[in-house]
């Protein structure tokens, strides 16, 4: 039973650019959470994605933005990037009737240059 | 805004030795506590879900206490191995996971 996977592993992009990274759920998972570790900080939620519609929202700009697809895979979405929104980007799944268990990704580490 | 703190930052101890870190939190609005376990390069891997004031898991050498009351969650491990090396996280569950910073525990052989 293959986990969460999330790809690409490391990404490097300059100021300006859009980056897409992408998530598979766990087998039977419905639900894909996004989040984003700073250096020194600890993850930090961007947005949740059930039955492909934006379900809840942390406290990021509108340059980040998602979409979860009817296989319940999700991308998300950075654009015009900053040099601060260089971090790892950790994808967790789960199932919406037990939102209690999130099981993650190994995260995709994005450098903006 | 839950404002989530770990203590200590890092930590490092012998092998064999036991030791313990606390994840403090306001003590209101949220409905479970976790704790994450997070080797470098790899996944964070769930430990263990508390809901109850007062609950107490067991996972081998690794247990947790929970006192919603005062907002603050006890991770202990006991006889430290090289392979318990890691970043410990809690994340108190509201509407979603707010992580503390970790823990990162170093066990020298």
């Amino acid at each position: 039973d293959a986990g969460v996977t999330q790809s690409p592993t490391h990404l490097i992009k300059t100021r300006g650019q859009q980056v897409t990274l992408r998530c598979s759920p766990k087998s039977g998972h419905d639900t894909v959470s996004w989040y984003q570790q700073a250096l020194g900080q600890g993850p930090q939620f961007i947005f949740q994605y059930y039955e492909e519609e934006e379900r809840q929202r942390g406290n990021f700009p509108d340059r980040f933005s998602g979409h979860q697809f009817p296989n319940y895979s999700s991308e998300l979405n950075v654009n015009a990037l900053l040099l601060g929104d260089s971090a790892l980007y950790l994808c967790a799944s789960s199932l919406a009737t037990s939102n209690y268990e999130q099981f993650f990704g190994p995260g995709t580490r994005l450098t903006v240059l | 805004i839950l404002n989530v703190e770990q203590s200590p930052q890092s930590l490092h101890v012998q092998e064999g030795d036991s030791t313990n870190f606390t994840c403090s939190f306001p003590s209101s609005n949220f409905y479970a506590l976790h704790w994450y376990r997070w080797e470098t390069a790899k996944s964070p891997e769930a430990l263990f879900v508390m809901t109850l004031n007062g609950d107490e898991k067991k996972k081998g050498r690794i247990s947790a206490t929970l006192n919603t009351k005062e907002g603050y969650s006890y991770l202990y491990i006991k006889g430290s191995q090289p392979e318990d090396s890691a970043t410990y996280l809690c994340a108190p569950h509201s509407d979603k996971l707010i992580f503390g910073t970790g823990t990162r525990l170093q066990v020298f052989p």
